[in-house]
């Protein structure tokens, strides 16, 4: 399995609090994605990292910063949580295999319920 | 743009029947397809993938084939358990390398 770690696991917080994730992985993959899993949505991509202090806007990014200052911890970083931001949160790395291909790992998840 | 579309669920079976769960795409130049598998309170799990036309996937009795011509990606198991219970998740690898997720298919299996 990918090292791969996501605190806290579950959350509860109130409208208009900040809320901080992190993902923290062992593998010294140089990629690392946030992803929401909302029903009828899939998985839609937050931000991602391609390196440290490297990072872009995904699908979904709108009320959300990241911040990657160590290869191991990728943060995301709710400013002020909404309703709308109640989620599942999903980290994930990805490495370049040889003939390019790559594979993303997952970890477990993060719970988040804005009240 | 690209997009990946799969069947809406759940789809319920009794163990040991046949699976098939539709999946259909639309993405500019060949992208690489892929099947996730999401068991209860975890993550998700790369199950299989194809990174070129007629290529098959395949792992753990499940396969899928890369059909150019349709634009499809179906994933087929010829006997499901119930610990096949799970959410799975088409996906493809766009030009800009980014994962692009369908909305996920539950299946329930029971025995």
């Amino acid at each position: 399995d990918a090292g791969i770690t996501q605190s806290p696991r579950h959350k509860v917080t109130e409208t208009g609090t900040p809320v901080t994730l992190r993902c923290h992985q062992t593998e010294n993959h140089r990629y690392m994605y946030w992803y929401r899993q909302d029903p009828g949505h899939g998985l839609r991509l937050i931000h991602y990292s391609y390196g440290v202090k490297d990072t872009d806007k995904g699908e979904v990014s709108d009320g959300y910063s990241v911040s990657r200052s160590k290869t191991e911890d990728f943060l995301l970083t709710l400013e002020s949580a909404t309703s709308s931001q109640t989620s599942v949160y999903f980290c994930a790395i990805s490495e370049v295999r040889t003939g390019g291909l790559y594979e993303q790992f997952f970890g477990p998840g993060t719970r988040l319920t804005v009240l | 743009g690209n997009s990946v579309t799969q069947m809406e669920g759940p789809v319920t079976l009794s163990e040991e029947a046949f699976l098939t769960i539709n999946c259909t795409y639309t993405a500019t130049g060949y992208p690489s397809l892929f099947w996730y598998v999401q068991y209860p309170g975890e993550g998700l799990q790369l199950l299989l993938k194809a990174t070129k036309a007629d290529d098959k996937g395949s792992n753990k009795g499940f396969e899928a084939t890369y059909r150019k011509e349709t634009t499809s990606f179906h994933l087929e198991k010829g006997s499901v358990q119930v610990s096949d219970s799970a959410v799975y998740f088409c996906a493809l690898r766009s030009n800009t390398d980014k994962l692009i997720f369908g909305t996920g298919t539950r299946l329930q299996v029971f025995p």
